[in-house]
């Protein structure tokens, strides 16, 4: 069964700071490692990893995909308050076509 | 990118009666549909994964009788949570691909049964 695992499961920082969010994952038949933003609502698309060691970037968010050691890791710098989210991680399996959710970084960023 | 509604946002019923979601793709025609629950504080959990035209496959523990899928179009697939319970409150998440593209979700369907 794929399995995903997001660390830590919250925190809290102060604007400005940097964030560092951690995705593991087990799959049988890896197709593709996704990141979403969850606030209040339904999750938003932030990033697709298909390919080791290729960053991502998208502002002041970036990601990075290890193959090798089955992780990812999300950036977030000079966070501000509008980053308080739900960042969840998903991983697709080529076999079954569906994703597997972790249970998700929950960031707070105070002023 | 592609477009996913669903309708309604947010829905009260009693216990004991049925609730139909809409999950509508706007601008592409989706080969695949998917739903999720999502419970507060928790993740999406995939409830059932449906392909146009044929039966929807539904995850360990998910009662096919209860949670009834429908996806009778390339842009259409619906949920029918049949004789509703309080603990079936829960927001519900579709979510739409075409072949083997990302999946796109919609904004949710937040359902409270009292």
């Amino acid at each position: 069964e794929d399995k995903v695992v997001q660390s830590p499961l919250s925190l809290v920082v102060h604007e400005g700071d940097t964030v560092t969010l951690n995705c593991s994952y087990e799959v049988t038949n890896f197709r593709s490692l996704l990141w979403y933003k969850q606030e209040k609502k339904a999750p938003t698309f932030l990033f697709m990893l298909t390919s080791s060691g290729i960053e991502k970037k998208s502002g002041r968010l970036s990601s990075i995909l290890d193959k090798k050691e089955l992780f990812s890791i999300l950036n977030i710098t000079a966070t501000q308050t509008g980053d308080s989210a739900v960042y969840l991680c998903a991983v697709e399996d080529y076999g079954n076509n569906r994703l597997a959710f972790g249970k998700g970084n929950q960031v707070v960023v105070i002023p | 990118g592609a477009v996913v509604s669903q309708h309604p946002s947010r829905v009260i019923c009693k216990s004991g009666t049925s609730v139909k979601i809409e999950c509508r793709s706007l601008d592409f025609q989706a080969t695949t549909m998917f739903w999720y629950r999502q419970f507060p504080k928790q993740s999406l959990m995939l409830m059932a994964t449906s392909n146009e035209g044929s039966k929807a496959t539904y995850e360990q523990g998910v009662e096919k009788d209860k949670f009834l899928i429908n996806h009778a179009s390339l842009t259409l697939s619906t949920l029918t949570v049949t004789s509703a319970h309080p603990e079936d409150s829960s927001f519900y998440i579709c979510s739409a691909r075409a072949h083997q593209d990302e999946q796109y979700f919609g904004p949710g369907t937040r359902l409270t049964v009292t």
